[in-house]
């Protein structure tokens, strides 16, 4: 069966300390990775989409990385703006995401 | 519109009613999708269009619930004889095709009571 499982569930950081937040997949036909942001009481906003396993993209204080059954978003020296959930999906052989659950990320002053 | 759009964007309903949530997708996008959220959790794929057809509904929980585009660009997502199981956000999303970035709206938040 198709999953998508993040880690860890929550995480606090002080303002300045880069972390990284996990992202393990078991899909069978996988068209793509996506990393969204989501922030209380709204939709998820895009961040990042990787195709192929050792591909790397970098937005801001954000890089996120792909192997064949894991990605990663790593944080740089984040602020307390990058507070929110942080989604990963996986995009199936039939063109739909599998979410996690998410990280719900708090960065403190 | 610049994004997905989604009205209403908050709806208290009585059980046993029925609903319909509306989506206006980015213009000119061809895929649009349905998601349910829960507190907590990640969405939840429920239906996908590819222009006028579903392409795939496997995640439809039961015959309550039925979405409709009839034109290749708004959708409706119909849920009859409401239960209080259905209180969730119900999000929907499109792309400009197939396999590409797919973008959500702010979603409507159903609450059954």
């Amino acid at each position: 069966e198709d999953q998508v499982t993040q880690s860890p569930e929550a995480l606090r950081l002080q303002e300045g300390e880069s972390s990284s937040l996990n992202c393990s997949y078991t899909v069978s036909g996988l068209r793509g990775l996506f990393w969204y942001r989501q922030d209380p009481g709204k939709g998820p906003e895009f961040l990042f989409t990787l195709y192929s396993a050792g591909e790397e993209k970098e937005k801001e204080r954000l890089k996120a990385t792909l192997t064949k059954k894991e990605s990663f978003l790593h944080i740089t020296a984040p602020k307390p703006e990058d507070s929110a959930t942080y989604l990963c999906a996986a995009m199936d052989s039939s063109y739909k995401l599998i979410f996690g659950s998410g990280t719900r990320l708090l960065v403190r002053p | 519109g610049a994004g997905v759009s989604q009205t209403p964007s908050n709806k208290v309903t009585e059980k046993g009613k029925y609903v319909e949530l509306r989506c206006d997708p980015i213009s000119g996008h061809t895929a649009l999708y349905w998601y349910r959220q829960s507190l907590g959790q990640g969405p939840e794929f429920l239906i996908y269009f590819q222009g006028t057809g579903a392409a795939d509904d496997s995640g439809l929980p039961n015959d309550r619930f039925f979405a409709v585009r009839p034109e290749g660009s708004v959708s409706t997502l119909k849920i009859q004889r409401t239960e209080r199981g259905d209180s969730a956000v119900y999000l929907c999303a499109s792309s400009v095709d197939s396999g590409n970035t797919i973008y959500f709206g702010e979603g409507s938040w159903l609450t059954v009571v």
